[in-house]
């Protein structure tokens, strides 16, 4: 089955930085990569997605990008704000099967 | 438009008893996924149910239980509960795109399950 692992664990970053955050998988197939955001007491939150027929996708503050030949995909923040402290997961998905996550990274923007 | 609505929020249960976990997808939506989330082991897969089919079963032992009813609506089941089962358990109700492969899998906020 899928297999991701993500990195770094933990994430700490001042106000105003950028952050990435990495994600590889192990099925070639995958063709699906949300990610998600879960803050204290909530559900993780669809936060951006990519198909595997696109490379790139960014939504103000957010991008992701997709390296189908390496099997990596990466979750950029710009500008980074308190607001943005949460655990972010990614995830892959192949055709029909369900979401296979990573362990997650815990973000912390001091102000 | 409300989203996944999970209940109860909490619940303590006793080892050996059995429990029932309630999820009401999106309106529209007929796909629910379970997720079991725990500290060490992060989001592992349950089950998912599609038109009150069951489509993708996770490793979970056949203590864990679900079903989908005509209205969409879910439920899971956890019988003779262990310690280990503490957990917070996540519903996530998602459409089909191009193809019928699902896609925007929105997770309501969980029930956290605390088995003392």
């Amino acid at each position: 089955g899928e297999n991701v692992e993500q990195h770094p664990s933990t994430l700490s970053v001042q106000e105003g930085d950028s952050a990435v955050i990495k994600c590889t998988y192990s099925d070639s197939a995958s063709n699906y990569f949300p990610w998600y955001k879960q803050e204290l007491g909530k559900g993780p939150q669809l936060i951006i997605d990519i198909r595997s027929n696109v490379g790139e996708k960014k939504d103000q503050r957010i991008a992701v990008t997709l390296n189908k030949t390496a099997k990596h995909f990466s979750l950029h923040i710009t500008e980074t704000q308190p607001e943005d402290s949460a655990v972010y997961f990614c995830a892959a998905r192949e055709g029909y099967s369900t979401l296979t996550f990573g362990k997650g990274t815990m973000l912390l923007v001091s102000p | 438009k409300a989203g996944v609505t999970q209940t109860p929020r909490y619940l303590i249960k006793t080892r050996g008893q059995q429990v029932t976990l309630s999820c009401s997808p999106i309106s529209g939506h007929r796909s629910v996924s379970w997720y079991q989330q725990t500290p060490g082991q992060g989001l592992q897969f349950l089950f998912e149910y599609f038109s009150e089919t069951q489509r993708n079963k996770g490793n979970f032992p056949g203590r864990f239980s679900g079903r989908q009813f005509s209205n969409s609506r879910s439920e899971m089941n956890v019988s003779t509960l262990e310690l280990g089962d503490s957990a917070l358990y996540l519903c996530a109700s998602s459409v089909p795109g191009t193809g019928g492969a699902n896609y925007g899998y929105t997770f309501g906020s969980g029930t956290r399950l605390t088995v003392v």
